[in-house]
Formats: structure tokens, sequence, C-alpha cells
């Protein structure tokens, strides 16, 4: 149980473009999930918080109107990097927390890698 | 949230156990200790966490000390596949609460 799926898994494109990046959770619901940033050889930096049916929340220094998030449904959240540039390739990785549980934990998905050429 | 310290890499013998401190000096009454892993390329696994009683399963133990300021997560017979970036994350333990991601230990499983 707690499968947390992304997808790509990676892909590549022009520098100006947009990219979306889905967030599933397989077989359970999740009011809130996570988006994560990791550049080679560092650790996970949180981008925002995506919360169903309302806006995210971003971490200070993220651009919102550059890494657009949208939470429509339990299962389902989506990360477009808008006009992106080689400096946006990362490792874009998303979580979700599994709704009724009271502990907190999270289960991450696997991960999509962007390359902007 | 607490902060936490971990070694930045330890090497452990393939079959041995794996012992990963934790140091949360500042760690409050209701914050949870919690460890994930990162395996080359992947997302994050989940391993344990806890609150003060110690817990284990199937994959590992987690120790926590009676004053609640440091930790040790036990790999108990550490194979190849173990080897992977371990953190270490002290949190409120609410639905929805963030996870903030330290440096963590880089454990090597040699065989």
């Amino acid at each position: 149980g707690a499968v947390v799926s992304q997808h790509p898994s990676w892909v590549i494109c022009k520098s100006g473009t947009s990219v979306k990046i889905e967030c599933r959770s397989l077989d359970f619901q999740a009011t809130t999930m996570f988006w994560y940033r990791q550049f080679p050889k560092q650790s996970l930096m949180l981008m925002a918080t995506s919360n169903e049916g309302s806006k995210a929340t971003y971490e200070q220094g993220v651009e919102k109107d550059k890494f657009l998030i949208n939470h429509a449904s339990l299962t389902l959240s989506t990360l477009t990097v808008t006009s992106a540039h080689p400096e946006d390739s990362s490792f874009y990785i998303c979580s979700a927390a599994r709704t009724g549980t009271n502990t907190g934990e999270l289960f991450f998905g696997e991960g999509s890698r962007l390359t902007v050429l | 949230d607490a902060k936490t310290t971990q070694p930045p890499s330890m090497d452990c013998a393939e079959g041995r156990a794996a012992n990963l401190p934790c140091n949360h000096s500042t760690i409050s009454g209701n914050e949870y200790v919690y460890w994930y892993r990162q395996i080359h390329s992947q997302g994050p696994q989940y391993i344990i966490h806890g609150l003060k009683n110690n817990e284990t399963n199937e994959m590992a133990s987690l120790i926590i000390t009676e004053d609640r300021k440091s930790s040790t997560l036990i790999l108990p017979h550490a194979t190849l596949r173990d080897t992977a970036v371990y953190y270490c994350i002290v949190r409120v333990g609410e639905y929805g609460n963030k996870l903030v991601f330290g440096a963590g230990t880089i454990l090597r499983v040699k065989s």
C-alpha cells in the first residue's frame, strides 16, 4: 500500500517551453501533497505544499508563477514548470500524506528528471 | 521543527548490523523522529518513525534514548541494496505537516 506514482519519469525539453509533471496517489487519498527539487549531490529542497481544492503554499524563494501547482482531486497533483530554462534542470519529487493517518508519515514518488536544453 | 545532526558518511560490512546515529537535542515533546532513505536517483523511502518508545518493523529498528535527545536506526543485516542516503528528521506528527530534509548520512555497505 501507500504507492505514489509520478509521470513522466524523465523529460527533455527546449528552453522556453513548459513541462507538466503529474503526481498520483494510487491506493489512497491525499488531501496534502508536497513538491521537492533535488540538484545533483544535494539534499531534497521543499518547493511547495499542495492542498486539494485550494492554492498551494510556496516556500520562500520559490517563484509561484514559474512553478504552477494544481491539486484538483484527492489523488492527483500537478507541477508545471513554465518557460523552463537550463537552470530548472533538476530531479523533481512529490510526496503525499495519506488521509486518515495521524502521525504524519509521507510517501514519495519515484521522481521526475527534467533536462532543459 | 527541531534540527538533527547526523554523521556525513558511514561504512558497514555486508551481513552486519548498520547502526546510524542521529542527535536531536532540541526535540520537543510532540515531535516524532522519522527515518527515510534515498537510493541513488530514486524518491525517498519511508523506513520507520517513533515518538519515545523503541520501534521495530520489517525494515529496521529505531532506538530512542530515554531523554529523546538522540536515536539510532538499526538495519540488522545490511545488504548491498541498503547503500543509500539515510535521513533522520524530527517534526510534529500532524497530518499534512511538511518534511524538511537535512544532509543525511551516506551509508555504504561493502562486501
